[in-house]
Formats: C-alpha cells, sequence, structure tokens
C-alpha cells in the first residue's frame, strides 16, 4: 500500500481563520478522497479529489466551505474556510483502488476555538 | 434504512475469546467488502478485504461473506487486549468508486 502524509497534523485555529492541510502520496494514484470524523462518529466523506478538474461534493459539502486543490497525482489540499467551533475534528485524506480498498493518512486534528 | 449497519458496541469479551462483529448492507449489487481496525486516536487500517461468498482467513481473523444476506462479519479468534479497537465495516457500492461506512463497533478485550 502507498505511503501517505499529511501536514499538519494537528492545529488549533481561531474562529474565522482558514487552514489548509496537505495530503502527499509516495506514489502516483488516481482516486483521493477528504473525510471528516467527528469524535465518536464514523466516517464522512467530504468530497473526492479530481486531478486536473474540480473536486466532486459530497452532499452538504461545498467548495466555498472546503475548497480542495489536486495538481498532480501524488498531492492534494483541502482548506477549511472561515472556520467555526462546529469544524472541530479530524480531516482524513485517504487513497483508493479500482476494487474499492482505501488507504487512510494518520489524520490532521483540527480544533477551533 | 441505513447503506451499512454495524451491530451496536460496545463489545466487550475476555481475552482468548472470539470477538463477532456483523454488518448488513442495503445494496445488494455491492461487490466488495472491508474491514478497518481504529485505535484510538489513529485513523482508520485496512485488515481484511473480501469479494465472494464465504470464508477468507488471515491469522487470526476471518471475514464471512453471505451475499444472499446482505450480511459480512468478522471473527477475531484468540482476542488480545492489542485487538481492542473500533472496527468498521465498509462496503463499495455497486456503480460507485467510494466506500459507505458502518458506524463502526468498538471491542474492549479485558484481560
Amino acid at each position: 500500500s502507498a505511503v501517505i502524509s499529511q501536514k499538519p497534523s494537528r492545529d488549533i485555529c481561531q474562529r474565522g481563520t482558514s487552514l489548509t492541510i496537505q495530503c502527499q502520496v509516495d506514489s502516483q494514484v488516481t482516486m483521493m478522497f477528504w473525510y471528516r470524523q467527528q469524535p465518536g462518529q464514523s466516517l464522512t466523506l467530504i468530497a473526492t479529489a479530481n486531478q486536473g478538474s474540480e473536486a466532486t461534493y459530497e452532499s452538504g459539502f461545498v467548495i466555498d466551505k472546503f475548497p480542495i486543490s489536486r495538481p498532480n497525482l501524488t498531492f492534494s489540499t483541502l482548506t477549511v474556510s472561515n472556520m467555526s467551533p462546529e469544524d472541530s475534528s479530524i480531516y482524513l485524506c485517504s487513497v483508493g483502488r479500482e476494487v474499492g480498498e482505501q488507504f487512510f493518512g494518520p489524520g490532521t486534528r483540527l480544533t477551533v476555538l | 434504512q441505513k447503506e451499512v449497519e454495524q451491530n451496536s458496541g460496545p463489545l466487550s469479551v475476555p481475552e482468548g475469546a472470539i470477538a463477532s462483529l456483523n454488518c448488513t448492507y442495503s445494496d445488494r449489487g455491492s461487490q466488495s467488502f472491508f474491514w478497518y481496525r481504529q485505535y484510538s486516536g489513529k485513523s482508520p487500517e485496512l485488515i481484511m478485504s473480501i469479494y465472494s461468498n464465504g470464508d477468507k482467513e488471515d491469522g487470526r481473523f476471518t471475514a464471512q461473506l453471505n451475499k444472499a444476506s446482505q450480511y459480512v462479519s468478522l471473527l477475531i479468534r484468540d482476542s488480545q487486549p492489542s485487538d481492542s479497537a473500533t472496527y468498521l465495516c465498509a462496503v463499495k457500492p455497486v456503480n460507485d468508486y467510494k466506500l459507505s461506512f458502518g458506524a463502526g463497533t468498538t471491542v474492549t478485550v479485558r484481560a
């Protein structure tokens, strides 16, 4: 499986600010995803990061709030914009294979004050 | 109806016992099924993949799939305290590249 890294691993941010999370993979992958996991909850898919085109967002998530970039097949960023305490969560990137397997990065723990 | 449902936890088992985790799914055409283990404060780790009916064994883990009953399970034999974690069932629906995750079952193995 691919080696996936995320930066930052954790951050504490002020309300109204934005944070950009980076996801780096050690090999080229077609499918990359961004998830949110709130405390004690399962994974919620935010969007699929498409290389060279706009991300595909799930219901309840919009580009203005969660802009995503995917400049190449090994890198993606997720920005959490105009943050509120409700955005406090763990944000995870994953890479996927055609058969459906996904492998997750270590996550970014975000706290918004 | 949720797409993927797991038996509610938490599940507490004594060390050395068998832990049995169950998962049902709603999309009859689903083709790929996965079990993830997530330790507290860590990201999910893929531990089992199963694609056809029957049993698949990997060490102390056995995944069982019954597509007719839309049911997939995970057995952990000889449970160890290191198996204490939340286990997530994930299903790849037909004609979709995304996974649907269950809510997870938290397992505690008591020494």
